[in-house]
């Protein structure tokens, strides 16, 4: 199993521009989420999505939109990207919500300038 | 929703000396996950504790939930070069949200 993957693993972007940052897992889980880590910070929560077809907004979603139109896959969408939103994205899947272990993906380090 | 504080933010110790981070609460707590995330890595799950004043060990580590599930502790014995990175606590998100809230981390560094 590969578990979680994303891709890009490391993109710059221009002011205004937009991408998409792709998470894909292996493992069947129904959940799975968006964060992002800012230097020496924690994880805040962008999105999460409990199974194909339903997503919610955690603590900072604005900014960011989501899908899940398959179990697999869960990409994040940028639009209009801002300097603010320069940090290290992680998705992460679990088979069900916060009583289970999350595994997380390698991340994607973004660069907004 | 809940939200959890850990302390110390960095943590100094010389290889061999025991390390301690710390997670707090003010309300009651339903369940406490530890999370290792190495420098330049992404974070893996270490254990999850759900019960008033239970331990369980892995190792070199100890963890503990508090009686009254407010709070939690990670206890590294003898600590290894292999140790470096930053601990994370998380609890369950709660108000309405089915996922966890992370703490800010403890960064240990260790010095040979």
């Amino acid at each position: 199993n590969a578990g979680v993957t994303q891709t890009p693993k490391f993109r710059i972007l221009k002011i205004g521009q937009s991408m998409t940052l792709q998470c894909a897992q292996d493992m069947n889980h129904n959940y799975m989420y968006w964060y992002r880590q800012d230097p020496g910070m924690g994880l805040k929560l962008i999105y999460y999505s409990v199974g194909a077809g339903i997503t919610d907004k955690g603590e900072v979603p604005n900014g960011y939109n989501v899908s899940r139109s398959t179990t697999e896959d869960f990409p994040l969408r940028l639009e209009l990207a801002a300097p603010s939103q320069t940090s290290v994205y992680f998705c992460a899947s679990s088979q069900a919500g916060g009583y289970y272990e999350q595994y997380f993906g390698p991340g994607t380090r973004l660069t907004v300038t | 929703g809940q939200q959890v504080m850990q302390i110390p933010q960095y943590q100094h110790v010389q290889e061999g000396e025991d390390f301690t981070t710390y997670c707090n609460s003010s309300t009651t707590l339903s369940n406490i996950q530890w999370y290792k995330q190495r420098p330049g890595g992404h974070p893996v799950f270490l254990i999850q504790l759900v019960k008033s004043g239970e331990v369980k060990k892995q190792k070199r580590l100890t963890f503990q939930f508090g009686e009254a599930k407010k709070n939690s502790s990670l206890h590294i014995t003898a600590t290894q070069t292999t140790d470096v990175g930053t601990y994370f606590c998380a609890c369950h998100s709660g108000g309405g949200a089915d996922g966890l809230t992370f703490g800010k981390g403890t960064h240990l560094i260790i010095q040979p």
